[in-house]
């Protein structure tokens, strides 16, 4: 599975949009792009995913670049419950398990 | 629909003895993870289960630690002797399907403690 690199932190404004970057220029055409936050000491929680098109749902978008190499995580409107640890993973089809690197620690301030 | 389910929340336990970690799947989930999580360490994985197979153990980190889910329902994660260095938060997760495009769903750990 491909490497991904984060910010190791980030501050965000309550009520503005939270931007995450994420690079993972060795990404290969059949991994996905993933995204999981942990909050405080709670079990990982599934955020969004995508291959190559941009995607959104009730929690956030996904921005994929076009040669795939890097991705933004976009929290619409940030609340102080999304402060949290958030982690961008590629995985492949191939197998199941998922890579955790040291992730970003996004912090919601009022 | 329930989540997953783990049991102990948390377990304090003497070195070389004996700990049992217990997680319940969402029903209808043939996949079957456990993770972990030790001190200042970043979440690892420790293996996978499709049904009551072992489809990856690749994780697992010494013959100190044994995974079954016999019936393809709930899984036990037991330690035996524990070390000091077993300390951490042990996580399940389960997915319906393993193919890329699916999220799993985390459980919220059990913090096991080894003094």
């Amino acid at each position: 599975d491909a490497k991904t690199t984060q910010p190791p932190s980030m501050d965000c404004a309550e009520g503005r949009a939270a931007n995450l970057p994420c690079n993972h220029s060795t990404i290969s055409g059949n991994e996905y792009v993933y995204w999981y936050r942990q909050i405080h000491s709670q079990g990982p929680q599934y955020i969004i995913h995508g291959l190559k098109n941009n995607e959104t749902n009730e929690m956030a978008s996904l921005i994929i670049t076009e040669d795939r190499k890097s991705s933004t995580l976009i929290l619409p409107h940030a609340t102080l419950r999304d402060t949290a640890v958030y982690y961008c993973i590629a995985r492949s089809s191939n197998t199941g398990k998922l890579i955790f690197g040291q992730g970003t620690t996004l912090q919601v301030k009022p | 629909e329930a989540g997953v389910t783990q049991f102990p929340s948390h377990s304090v336990i003497e070195k070389g003895q004996t700990v049992t970690l217990r997680c319940d799947p969402i029903s209808g989930h043939d996949n079957l993870y456990w993770y972990r999580r030790v001190m200042g360490k970043e979440i690892k994985f420790l293996l996978h289960f499709v049904k009551e197979s072992k489809q990856d153990e690749s994780g697992m980190p010494n013959n100190r630690f044994l995974a079954e889910r016999t019936g393809g329902t709930y899984s036990t994660l037991k330690v035996q002797p524990a070390e000091l260095e077993d300390s951490g938060v042990y996580f399940c997760a389960s997915s319906q399907d393993q193919r890329a495009g699916h999220g799993y769903t985390f459980g919220s750990g059990t913090r096991l403690t080894v003094v």
